[in-house]
């Protein structure tokens, strides 16, 4: 089955720090997309990146970007500069060509510290 | 383009009542996903549909629970008889056709949170 883990339930960053959210996820397949969601107290679900595991280079989205390592199956966030409204709950996520539903990670509630 | 609506936002029902939450897709969207969260939880998967037809129920509880797409209208995840357990907040999501959905990310709405009395 396939699980996607998310090690810190919590994380602190100084405002302007950066911070690295960990995900490891479990698969036999060998196509598949990888998702960051953002979750602030509005309960809105924001997508922040996405990285398709075919592609070697990681993905970026301005202060966002990833390091996955397909071979460990990791795929963590970075967070460069952080704000105040980076302040939010943040799902790792996981889908494969063969199926289309997404696996989310339990979260991480990411506080940023003034 | 108006995102995905989810209706209501706030739903209070006491045990043993009926609750019928709506979800309307982006426009364009033909497929339509429903995720369940629990507090201090991830989303869990329960139900994929296209119109009319159920494409995935595997997360759905057996009983008391079921969904449907019609041809016009939004999409209705229905809960009968609630119970306690049942209070989470519940996330519609859609996406475009199917091939050419799987690099895309599934678009969320604002989610409807229920609460058993």
């Amino acid at each position: 089955a396939q699980t996607v883990t998310q090690s810190q339930p919590e994380m602190s960053v100084q405002e302007a720090e950066t911070v690295t959210l960990s995900c490891t996820y479990d698969t036999s397949e060998s196509d598949y997309y990888l998702f960051w969601y953002k979750q602030p107290p509005s309960r809105q679900m924001i997508l922040v990146i996405r990285q398709e595991a075919y592609k070697q280079q990681n993905a970026t989205e301005n202060r966002f970007s990833v390091n996955f390592q397909k071979a460990a199956k990791s795929f963590s966030l970075k967070i460069s500069d952080s704000q105040l409204g980076d302040a939010a709950m943040y799902f790792c996520a996981y889908r494969t060509n063969r199926d289309d539903k997404i696996i989310f990670g339990k979260g991480t509630r990411l506080h940023i510290l003034p | 383009n108006a995102g995905v609506m989810q209706n209501p936002r706030h739903l209070v029902r006491r045990r043993g009542q009926e609750a019928r939450l709506r979800c309307s897709p982006m426009k364009g969207h033909s497929h339509v996903y429903w995720y369940r969260q629990l507090p201090e939880e991830g989303l869990k998967f329960m139900v994929y549909l296209q119109k009319e037809n159920i494409i995935d129920e595997s997360g759905m509880p057996k009983e008391r629970f079921s969904a449907e797409f019609p041809k016009e209208g939004p999409s209705i995840l229905r809960i009968q008889q609630v119970v306690r357990g049942d209070s989470a907040a519940y996330f519609c999501a859609s996406s475009p056709m199917r091939g050419s959905s799987y690099n895309s990310p599934l678009h969320f709405g604002n989610g409807t949170r229920l609460t058993v009395t």
